[in-house]
């Protein structure tokens, strides 16, 4: 069936950079999604990428996309203690037209 | 603008109460969704709305009611929970539903509901 795929932690120090990893089953897929969520909040869209784009720049997020390993990651430049918080990767089912989700990646990062 | 609002924040209810929650869009969206998270997991979907007709209910128990009353507004009636059903209930929105096109999903802040 279809699959999202994610690590489950992250820790950075600030000031680094942050590489979240997604793997996913459903080539069909035409829409990739990373969603942000900090604790006690709902679910903030950060970016979304074309399953015909290998790269997709915005400010300090960099989402890259190998559709033949069918391999998402999420880049974060200079990361700030701001951007702790759960990443989830999500993609649209070719068939039912679902958001199907990773278990998300706590990104932790230490001052 | 590219909110969703949702009422109450939180809830507390008995097992025999009845309660609603609210969501509301005014992006023009046509698709509004429930979602129910657990702590820690990803959202899982519960019900989808698509112009305003129910378009997918995923086994949802019976003690969840949607109703969808117009374009901008979705609500989700709750009667007779269990005290698992305690979770974050996450209401969203996207210009249209399918399998083509970019439908992102804008979400709410979510109710914190607790069943006692």
């Amino acid at each position: 069936g279809e699959d999202v795929e994610q690590s489950l932690f992250l820790s950075v120090r600030e000031g680094d950079s942050s590489v979240i990893n997604c793997t996913y089953t459903d080539s069909s897929s035409t829409y990739l999604y990373w969603y942000k969520q900090e604790p006690g909040a709902g679910l903030q869209l950060l970016t979304y990428i074309f399953s015909n784009m290998d790269m997709k720049q915005d400010q300090r997020l960099t989402v890259l996309l190998n559709k033949k390993d069918k391999h998402l990651s999420l880049r974060i430049a200079d990361t700030q203690t701001g951007d702790s918080a759960i990443y989830f990767c999500a993609g649209v089912s070719s068939n039912t037209g679902k958001l199907i989700f990773g278990q998300g990646t706590t990104l932790q990062v230490k001052p | 603008d590219t909110e969703v609002t949702q009422t109450p924040k939180h809830l507390v209810m008995g097992m025999t109460n009845k309660k609603s929650l609210k969501c509301e869009q005014h992006m023009g969206h046509r698709a509004m969704y429930w979602y129910k998270q657990k702590a820690k997991k990803p959202p899982e979907l519960m019900f989808v709305y698509s112009y305003e007709k129910l378009s997918i209910n995923e086994s949802v128990p019976s003690r969840f009611s949607p109703e969808c009353p117009n374009s901008s507004l979705l609500n989700l009636h709750l009667h007779a929970l269990q005290p698992e059903d305690s979770a974050l209930y996450l209401c969203a929105s996207s210009q249209s539903w399918g399998t083509s096109g970019s439908y992102e999903q804008f979400f709410g802040p979510g109710t914190r509901l607790t069943v006692l």
